[in-house]
């Protein structure tokens, strides 16, 4: 298996401009999470989905933030307008629960490097 | 409540040393305890889980210890090697939720 595959790994935008990140899960996961890494903040949660629903969006910053799971192997984190203070790594991971158990593994994705001027 | 506190926030170890890094937790919902590794430039793996029903877990030089009355737990890391130098991230998870993850520890080994 290939993983969690993002894309793209590095992106430089100027503020104002929107900006689409991408996400294609591990097969047959049925968790997918989003998250944003600074050394402030270290990681934060922004948005998970459990069979391409969103059960939990608290983490979204504000409104300029959206997220999408059209279907089981892909994903969209979408900044409009972006910011320099959106300036950070995201990244996707994906996971199944076992049989009885808690969230289990979380498998992360490499990450997009985001720089907004 | 739904907090993991961590600390230190960075680390320096001697090689051959042991790196301990704790973390702290309020809310007793909790039953799945997470460590993740995470290297420069990728993304947090998973290193070594715990369930609240065992004090101990070990594999190979890395080592959980869970104290469920003082809602604590910590990594041990035994024989550090340079190798180990990452970010390290404890978590916790409430039953078929999202994990909370700590700030995060940057442990550096000394050649």
């Amino acid at each position: 298996d290939a993983g969690v595959i993002q894309s793209p790994r590095h992106e430089v935008t100027e503020m104002g401009q929107e900006v689409t990140l991408r996400c294609k899960p591990i097969s047959g996961h049925d968790y997918l999470f989003w998250y944003r890494q600074t050394m402030m903040r270290g990681l934060e949660l922004l948005i998970y989905f459990n069979n391409n629903v969103p059960i939990d969006d608290s983490g979204m910053p504000e409104d300029r933030f959206s997220a999408k799971m059209p279907n089981a192997s892909f994903s969209t984190l979408k900044i409009q307008p972006s910011e320099p203070r959106d300036s950070a790594v995201y990244f996707c991971a994906s996971s199944t629960p076992l049989s009885g158990g808690s969230t289990d593994t979380q498998y992360f994705g490499p990450g997009t490097r985001l720089t907004v001027l | 409540q739904q907090q993991v506190k961590q600390s230190p926030q960075s680390l320096i170890v001697q090689k051959g040393g042991i790196s301990i890094i704790n973390c702290a937790y309020e809310n007793t919902a909790f039953d799945y305890f997470p460590w993740y590794q995470q290297f420069p430039g990728k993304g947090p793996a998973l290193l070594i889980a715990i369930r609240p029903d065992v004090s101990e877990k070990k594999e190979g030089r890395f080592t959980i210890s869970f104290n469920k009355s003082a809602k604590q737990f910590s990594l041990h890391i035994m024989d550090s090697q340079p190798g180990d130098s990452a970010t390290y991230f404890c978590a916790a998870s409430p039953y078929r939720d999202k994990i909370i993850f700590g700030k995060g520890t940057r442990l550096h080994i000394l050649p």
